[in-house]
């Protein structure tokens, strides 16, 4: 079982990029690594995923080291309503289907004015 | 396009009731989950299923039973609601690592 360490808090304010780390040690061979972003009184919602190296979408970049040990969500330009709690989850890769998906303690992000 | 359905979306308990939160998914998804959330907290794992048929203890399943009735629905049944049990319950499906939720349901147990 993949387990995810996160920091707990970070503060950033309008316009500057944001970098969250997530460590995962004992990811296996086949788990793919997604972010999830929680407002309050929501479900999480998917933000990126991502296996090996970068992936970008129209809100956020995932780099991934070869190790894939860890992985770092990028949010570019961040706004107030970017604060919100991040979760980094692994599992679910192909032959892995299906296995428990659980969520860290994800990281609060405050974004100030 | 429905997604996830949760139902209900509030209810409030006596201690000792029991109640059955109920979970569709019209994606066509195998795995499906329960998580709550208690206020200020992350999401803990209760039960999940890999497929039809075949559901697993999560993090905290004491105190939940849960049935896989066929592919779309996946319930979460409280046999004697305990005060610890009051949080936020979120049914999920999944697909290559990607989590779908519901709206959530809020329950409360006094």
């Amino acid at each position: 079982l993949a387990k995810t360490t996160q920091p707990i808090s970070m503060d950033s304010y309008e316009g500057q990029e944001v970098n969250i780390t997530c460590s995962h040690n004992n990811i296996a061979t086949n788990d793919y690594i997604t972010w999830y972003q929680q407002f309050p009184s929501q479900g999480p919602r998917f933000i990126i995923q991502g296996y090996k190296t970068k992936v970008t979408n129209e809100v956020a970049s995932l780099f991934i080291p070869a190790d894939r040990k860890s992985s770092t969500l990028s949010l570019p330009r961040v706004s107030l309503s970017d604060t919100a709690v991040y979760y980094c989850l692994v599992g679910d890769g192909p032959g892995n289907a299906g296995n428990m998906l659980t969520f860290g303690g994800g990281t609060r992000l405050m974004v100030k004015p | 396009n429905a997604g996830v359905t949760q139902t209900p979306k509030f209810q409030v308990l006596k201690t000792g009731q029991s109640m059955t939160l109920q979970c569709a998914q019209d994606m066509n998804h195998n795995s499906m989950y329960w998580y709550r959330q208690d206020p200020g907290m992350g999401l803990r794992l209760i039960y999940y299923s890999a497929s039809e048929g075949t559901t697993d203890k999560g993090e905290v399943p004491n105190g939940y039973n849960v049935s896989r009735l066929n592919k779309r629905e996946f319930s979460l049944r409280l046999e004697s609601a305990a005060p610890s049990q009051t949080s936020v319950y979120f049914c999920a499906s999944s697909r290559r690592g990607e989590l779908f939720f519901g709206e959530g349901s809020r329950l409360t147990v006094l």
